[in-house]
């Protein structure tokens, strides 16, 4: 089955930018998607198709995809900011596929 | 405003069965693919089943393909998961979530979620 691997965590200083991937090896001709999850809250749409922001999400928010890679960039991470980023992505079959998670803490 | 309910989280047993529901409002639910995601308590986002706008295509992850089943009646704006012959390890938050864009079948994915109902499968 498709697989998406994130690193566990991410840790920067605020201000700093921040970098979160996804490996994926159907990128990048598969759309990534990027979300969002603060502590018992929904998950929040960031980017979709590897690139747009959804109205309301800061500009500070950005996405490629490259390689066999994805990337969700924070240029200047906010405290705001800290929560779990989840990138998914949709399989040759038509199904779901979520990474396992990043842990982004911005201190 | 987009409003998305789920019901039907409770505690059953390894073996048994359990119909999960979904009340949608605020969009015109029968214009959408819907998906089920679930996490279970500490761990990532799931993946589990979606359904097109017409009913006409599900999809299911694998470690649900045969036991649960997804449907939807668009004449009351509601969104069903079927499970059967649970596993404790299906014990999780399941939530729904809605599609962002009307009536496409290529380019889906879950853009607005529900809170989620939670439910046990232990004996």
């Amino acid at each position: 089955s498709y697989e998406l691997t994130q690193p566990p965590s991410v840790s920067v200083s605020p201000g700093q930018a921040a970098r979160i991937t996804c490996s994926g090896d159907a990128f990048p001709s598969k759309f990534a998607y990027w979300y969002q999850q603060k502590s018992g809250q929904a998950p929040v749409l960031v980017i979709y198709e590897d690139t747009k922001r959804p109205s309301g999400i800061p500009e500070r928010f950005s996405g490629s995809n490259s390689g066999t890679m994805a990337t969700l960039t924070l240029s200047g991470a906010q405290v705001e900011d800290e929560a779990d980023y989840y990138c998914y992505s949709i399989d040759s079959s038509g199904k779901g596929v979520f990474g396992g998670g990043t842990k982004l803490t911005v201190l | 405003e987009v409003q998305l309910v789920e019901s039907g989280g409770v505690v059953v047993q390894p073996g048994g069965s359990l119909r999960l529901s979904c009340a949608a409002s605020g969009f015109s639910f029968d214009d959408y693919t819907m998906h089920w995601v679930r996490q279970a308590p500490g761990k990532g986002l799931e993946w589990v089943s979606l359904i097109t706008w017409d009913g006409g295509s599900k999809r299911y992850a694998d470690s649900v393909k045969g036991r649960f089943t997804i449907s939807r009646d668009n004449s009351k704006n509601s969104l069903h998961l079927q499970m059967n012959s649970l596993r404790p390890e299906d014990t999780a938050l399941y939530s729904c979530a809605k599609d962002k864009y009307r009536n496409d079948k290529v380019k889906t994915f879950p853009d607005y979620w529900g809170q989620g109902t939670l439910f046990n499968v232990s004996s």
